[in-house]
């Protein structure tokens, strides 16, 4: 079974700090998604990269894809109480194969 | 807007009781999924649906079948629920099958089953 650990598993920080979620696997994908999920809701998706070694902005978030497309990272900068949730990465392979991720839970205090 | 409505917020069951989860989108998507979440594991695949009536097992099908009549609704039925099976369990669609595609979530189902 393909399995996708995300580190670390619950984060608190202050506002205005910086963090780096990782997400990593022993397989490869070729594609990797990131969702946000905030209390009561479903996920919602953030990002796609498709391209090892990819970087792609989303205002204060970066994603980078690993060059051999086992791992990814999400970094916050300068992060808000409104980025509070929990964030699950997917890896896809296959057709219809999303394995998701175990999460990170992450509360900014204000 | 996008849309995938679940038929109930939170449930609570018997064991041994037949239990049926509804999910509905109104996007004319294709694909439709059924996820459990529970803490620490992230999501995990029940089963999913690429076309009406046509369904194929996830990482996790026992106990657990489901029901495509329409292209809009799909159906998680628990035969006999069971404790282990108190979770909270997420309905998702999307437009294709292959590649990155975005999956829609609706808000959830947490079911207890006492």
């Amino acid at each position: 079974t393909q399995l996708l650990e995300q580190s670390p598993q619950f984060l608190s920080i202050q506002e205005g700090e910086n963090l780096t979620v990782y997400c990593n696997s022993s397989s490869v994908f070729s594609s990797l998604q990131w969702y946000r999920q905030e209390p009561g809701e479903g996920p919602v998706l953030l990002v796609t990269v498709v391209t090892g070694g990819e970087v792609k902005k989303l205002k204060r978030l970066t994603f980078q894809f690993g060059d051999a497309r086992k791992d990814s990272s999400l970094h916050i900068t300068a992060a808000q109480p409104g980025d509070t949730g929990l964030y699950l990465c997917a890896g896809i392979s296959g057709t219809y194969k999303y394995i998701f991720g175990t999460g990170t839970r992450l509360k900014v205090l204000a | 807007d996008v849309k995938v409505t679940q038929s109930s917020r939170y449930l609570v069951k018997r064991t041994g009781e037949k239990v049926f989860l509804e999910c509905v989108q109104d996007m004319d998507h294709e694909n439709m999924f059924w996820y459990r979440q529970d803490p620490g594991l992230g999501l995990r695949l029940i089963y999913f649906s690429y076309d009406v009536k046509m369904k194929e097992k996830g990482d996790i099908p026992e106990g657990y079948s489901v029901s495509r009549e329409k292209k809009e609704r799909f159906s998680l039925i628990l035969e006999s629920a069971s404790t282990n099976q108190t979770s909270m369990y997420l309905c998702a669609s999307s437009l294709l099958v292959s590649g990155a595609n975005e999956q829609f979530f609706g808000p959830g189902t947490r079911l207890t089953v006492l």
